[in-house]
């Protein structure tokens, strides 16, 4: 099967600009995830999806960084305007469902979107 | 307090020596998933194990195997006859279905392995 996609693999944009990250998870996922991964530190879940609607986005900077997940299936994420501490690696993860002692629930990531804010 | 906690920041191992990554969680749901993944250089996340909650036996895949102590609340994780392809971050990670099925990561620890 085909593995989780993300675009673009790397961008960089001076700070107060804008910036849009896709993901297109694996064909029949449910749960969309998008993490914010800065150097030398673990993921940090930014925001989830189940389906079209949201999990939860309690760690989302709402003031600059937006998400949707149009149909339920493919999601993009903003950030606007940019700022230096938000160069990170962005990483998108899906999975089939929601079962939180189930292995067949496993996250399956992409291979992340790197931003560099000067 | 933290989900997850990884004590090692980095470790280093002799290439086919055996290596244990260590990892304890904080939870009070009875039902929950402890992961490890894998993050190599080129940033992607790999799967690599998987342990239950309710799973009487630790999880093995192929060189893997999770040395789960419930009461302890320790999902650590065992890499047996370590290869030179195994130098990366390696994450523990946590899934609550009451906290509406967050995973919670670890910091991670750095394993390089030397020939």
């Amino acid at each position: 099967e085909a593995g989780v996609a993300q675009s673009p693999r790397y961008k960089i944009i001076e700070k107060r600009q804008s910036v849009a990250f896709w993901c297109n998870p694996i064909s029949g996922h449910a749960t969309l995830y998008w993490y914010q991964q800065i150097l030398g530190q673990g993921p940090k879940l930014l925001i989830q999806f189940q389906n079209n609607g949201v999990v939860d986005d309690s760690q989302l900077p709402k003031d600059r960084f937006s998400a949707e997940r149009l149909k339920g299936v493919d999601s993009t994420l903003k950030i606007q305007p940019a700022k230096l501490e938000d160069s990170a690696v962005y990483l998108c993860a899906s999975s089939f469902g929601t079962g939180g002692s189930s292995g067949a629930n496993v996250l399956t990531f992409g291979a992340g979107s790197r931003l560099t804010v000067l | 307090a933290q989900k997850i906690t990884q004590t090692q920041p980095g470790m280093f191992v002799q290439e086919k020596e055996a290596v244990t990554l260590d990892c304890t969680y904080d939870t009070s749901d009875p039902s929950y998933g402890l992961f490890w993944y894998k993050q190599p250089s080129s940033g992607e996340m790999i799967f690599l194990i998987y342990q239950g909650s309710y799973d009487q036996q630790n999880a093995t895949e192929g060189r893997y195997s999770l040395n789960f102590q419930k009461a302890r609340k320790s999902a650590n994780l065992v890499i047996s006859a370590s290869q030179l392809g195994d130098s990366a971050m390696y994450f523990c990670a946590m899934r609550e279905p009451y906290t509406g099925n967050q995973f919670y990561f670890g910091t991670g620890t750095s394993l390089t392995v030397i020939p």
